[in-house]
């Protein structure tokens, strides 16, 4: 089956630098994605790995190992801004040549002063 | 600014009526995509359509439908809302093909079903 997994809640300090987990066992693999989502608002994209490694993009970075099915997003120098939820979402190869992506639950970050 | 809007950031309606959320966007996008939004359960698909007139059910499509007879407008429809419809309903757009084809979603549409 399709399963995405990542922690509900994660609490940091500002200025610190916090580590969000996700597994995923999916029927196929074509990338992975991680948005950022605010309370009431939509998802925006932060981030894209379709190859082992590490994606740096200003103090966000991805990481993507595709053997363990395993990513991490990682957020560095924290601000009290970064408190969002963040999901980890995967692209199978189902719907036609293109995939769809498959969602994590997310994980609500707060920081703290 | 490209842009996915939807119409009607906030709805309540009753058992049993028709309800009609549109999505609109301005990026000539080929995909676009309906999700629902629920505390513990994350984003989960409805429904997509890869093109004109063409779609395709997702993870969740009991009790909806959808429309694209435009490329640019992408509309979900309950027949006859029921109380587990009370969600915040997303819609994404994306272009064509694979690799990075990131998802531009709209605002929502927070659903309350009475």
């Amino acid at each position: 089956g399709q399963n995405i997994d990542q922690p509900t809640e994660m609490t940091a300090t500002e200025g610190a630098i916090v580590q969000i987990n996700c597994t995923y066992q999916t029927s196929g693999f074509n990338g992975l994605f991680w948005y950022q989502q605010h309370a009431g608002e939509a998802p925006t994209f932060l981030s894209y790995n379709v190859l082992d490694g590490l994606e740096e993009k200003g103090r966000f970075s991805s990481f993507l190992s595709r053997s363990k099915g395993y990513s991490y997003l990682l957020l560095k120098e924290l601000q009290m801004k970064d408190s969002a939820s963040y999901l980890c979402a995967v692209r199978d190869y189902g719907g036609g040549s293109q995939g769809n992506l498959i969602f994590g639950k997310g994980t609500k970050l707060s920081v703290k002063p | 600014d490209v842009k996915v809007t939807q119409s009607s950031r906030y709805l309540v309606k009753r058992t049993g009526e028709k309800v009609f959320l549109e999505c609109v966007q301005d990026m000539d996008h080929e995909n676009m995509f309906w999700y629902r939004q629920d505390p513990g359960l994350g984003l989960r698909l409805i429904y997509f359509s890869y093109d004109v007139k063409m779609k395709e059910k997702g993870d969740i499509p009991e009790g909806y439908s959808v429309s694209r007879e435009k490329k640019e407008r992408f509309s979900l429809i309950l027949e006859s809302a029921s109380t587990n419809q009370t969600s915040m309903y997303l819609c994404a757009s994306s272009p064509a093909g694979s690799g990075a084809n990131v998802l531009t979603f709209g605002a929502g549409s927070r659903l309350t079903v009475l």
